[in-house]
């Protein structure tokens, strides 16, 4: 079955501006989350939902959001970027949450570069 | 708080030679740990995981084994090919907050020559 897909693959946005990526999970999964990924500091986590609800926030400021729709697709948005927020944002996508084991799954990532 | 400490790279190895990339972690409670590993330009994909003590997670002659007593999940090859060539994160996710969530260790960079 597919996998985890991500879209735009690639985006250059302007300082200012604000970005939205878009995730749709694995069929069936309803757990959703995002990362950051920097060569500075490396994968960090920004966020999960389940159910439409946010379960869990890294520490990023509130420039960053994120949303699940009824259908488990997720979307994330950047607002007033700055050029640190340079990065590849991963959306990965689990059966549940919780569990022991619960096997996280990544997509191949939106690379976003702000000029 | 949770983290995972991988050993620095890049680690340049001969085509056949033995691999180990070393993988330490501190957690509260009882953790899932897993190795991904990424392609330039890509995604993580998962390689294999172990959810609790003494459990071997093994995939495409990759292993690693569960250790509580020393914190530690050690990724090993018998013998690499310059396909093997990628960056792989050691992993650890936990229960937090009724959701999931990984901590990564900062990648190691594996090179395979000829």
């Amino acid at each position: 079955k597919a996998g985890v897909t991500q879209t735009p693959r690639y985006l250059i946005k302007t300082r200012g501006q604000q970005v939205t990526l878009s995730c749709s999970p694995i069929s069936g999964h309803r757990s959703v989350s995002w990362y950051q990924q920097t060569p500075g500091q490396g994968l960090q986590f920004l966020f999960e939902y389940f159910s439409e609800t946010q379960r869990n926030k890294g520490n990023f400021p509130g420039r960053f959001s994120g949303r699940q729709f009824s259908n488990s697709r997720s979307e994330m948005n950047v607002s007033t970027l700055e050029l640190g927020d340079s990065a590849l944002y991963l959306c990965a996508s689990s059966l549940a949450v919780g569990g022991s084991g619960n096997t996280i799954y990544f997509g191949e990532g939106s690379w976003l570069t702000v000029v | 708080g949770d983290s995972v400490t991988q050993m620095e790279g890049p680690v340049t190895l001969s085509e056949e030679a033995f691999l180990t990339i070393n993988c330490t972690y501190t957690a509260t409670g009882y953790p899932s740990l897993f190795w991904y590993v990424q392609y330039p330009g890509e995604g993580l994909q998962l390689l294999l995981k172990a959810t609790k003590a003494d459990d071997k997670g093994s995939n495409k002659g990759f292993e690693a084994t569960y250790r509580k007593e020393t914190t530690s999940f050690h990724l090993e090859k018998g013998s690499v090919q310059v396909s093997d060539s990628a960056v792989y994160f050691c992993a650890l996710s936990t229960v937090t907050g009724g959701g999931n969530k990984l901590t990564f260790g900062t990648g190691t960079q594996l090179k395979v020559e000829l």
